[in-house]
C-alpha cells in the first residue's frame, strides 16, 4: 500500500526557519515525482512545486520560486518543504502528495494520485 | 498560466439527485489532462477523476468525468451522504500546474 505521511503541525514566529517532512513508503520514491500543495485558511488549493527524487530535478511555481525550498532524502523516502525566513502569511496547510503521470519533453504531466495528511503551519508573534 | 474557473460556487442538492459541475479553462487544456479532487472538511484532498474521464482507484461508478478543451464536467450520478464535500479540478498538460477555486455540494 503507498502511504504518505507528513510531519506534524508547527507553531513558529516570523523570522523563523521551518522544514517539514513527508515520508512515504509502498512504491519507489525515487521513480515518482513529489510535490507540494499549499491551503491557506478557509481557501482552495495552490500547487507550490514538485521534486523527481532520482535526480533532484525540482520545478517550481513562480508564485513560490524563491519562497521555499523543496528537497528529498532518496536513502529514507522523504521529501521536505523549508522555508529559511517565515512570514505570518505563510499559515497554512501544506500537502504533500505522490505525482503520477507522464514526463514528456522535458515536462512532467502529472497528477497527484496519493495525498499526504497535511501539516498545519501557523506563524505568529 | 491556465486558469481555471469552475462553477457553481455552491451546489445546494439533496441526497439521490444528480450533481453537475463544471471547469472551464482560460485556454486548451493539452490531451485532457485534467483532474478532479474532492475534499472533506478536515481531510485532504481525494483524486476522483484523472485524465478527463478515467476514475481513480476505489472510486465509485457515480462519478464520471467528461470533456475536452477547455470545458470539461464532473457528474454525480446519485448523490450519497458522503458526497457532500468541495470538489476541485486541476489542469497537468504544461509545465504550470493549476487548480480550480473549487464548487461545494451541499444538503438542500
Amino acid at each position: 500500500e503507498v502511504q504518505v505521511v507528513q510531519s506534524g503541525a508547527e507553531v513558529k514566529k516570523p523570522g523563523e526557519s521551518l522544514k517539514i517532512s513527508c515520508k512515504t513508503s509502498g512504491y519507489s520514491f525515487i521513480s515518482n515525482w513529489i510535490g507540494w500543495v499549499r491551503q491557506m485558511p478557509g481557501k482552495g488549493l495552490e500547487w507550490m512545486g514538485f521534486i523527481y527524487p532520482l535526480d533532484s530535478d525540482t520545478r517550481y511555481n513562480p508564485s513560490f520560486q524563491g519562497q521555499v525550498t523543496i528537497s528529498a532524502d532518496k536513502s529514507i523516502s522523504t521529501a521536505y518543504l523549508q522555508w529559511s525566513s517565515l512570514k505570518a502569511s505563510d499559515s497554512a496547510i501544506y500537502y504533500c502528495a505522490r505525482q503520477w503521470g507522464i514526463f514528456t519533453r522535458g515536462v512532467p504531466l502529472v497528477y497527484m494520485d496519493v495525498w499526504g495528511q497535511g501539516t498545519t503551519v501557523t506563524v505568529s508573534s | 498560466e491556465i486558469v481555471l474557473t469552475q462553477s457553481p460556487g455552491t451546489l445546494s442538492l439533496s441526497p439521490g439527485e444528480r450533481a453537475t459541475l463544471s471547469c472551464r479553462a482560460s485556454q486548451s487544456v493539452s490531451s485532457r489532462f485534467l483532474a478532479w479532487y474532492q475534499q472533506k472538511p478536515g481531510q485532504a484532498p481525494r483524486l476522483l477523476i484523472y485524465d478527463a474521464s478515467s476514475r481513480a482507484t476505489g472510486i465509485p461508478d457515480r462519478f464520471s468525468g467528461s470533456g475536452s478543451g477547455t470545458d470539461f464536467t464532473l457528474t454525480i450520478s446519485r448523490l450519497e451522504p458522503e458526497d457532500f464535500a468541495v470538489y476541485y479540478c486541476q489542469q497537468y498538460g504544461n509545465s504550470l500546474l493549476t487548480f480550480g477555486g473549487g464548487t461545494k455540494v451541499e444538503i438542500k
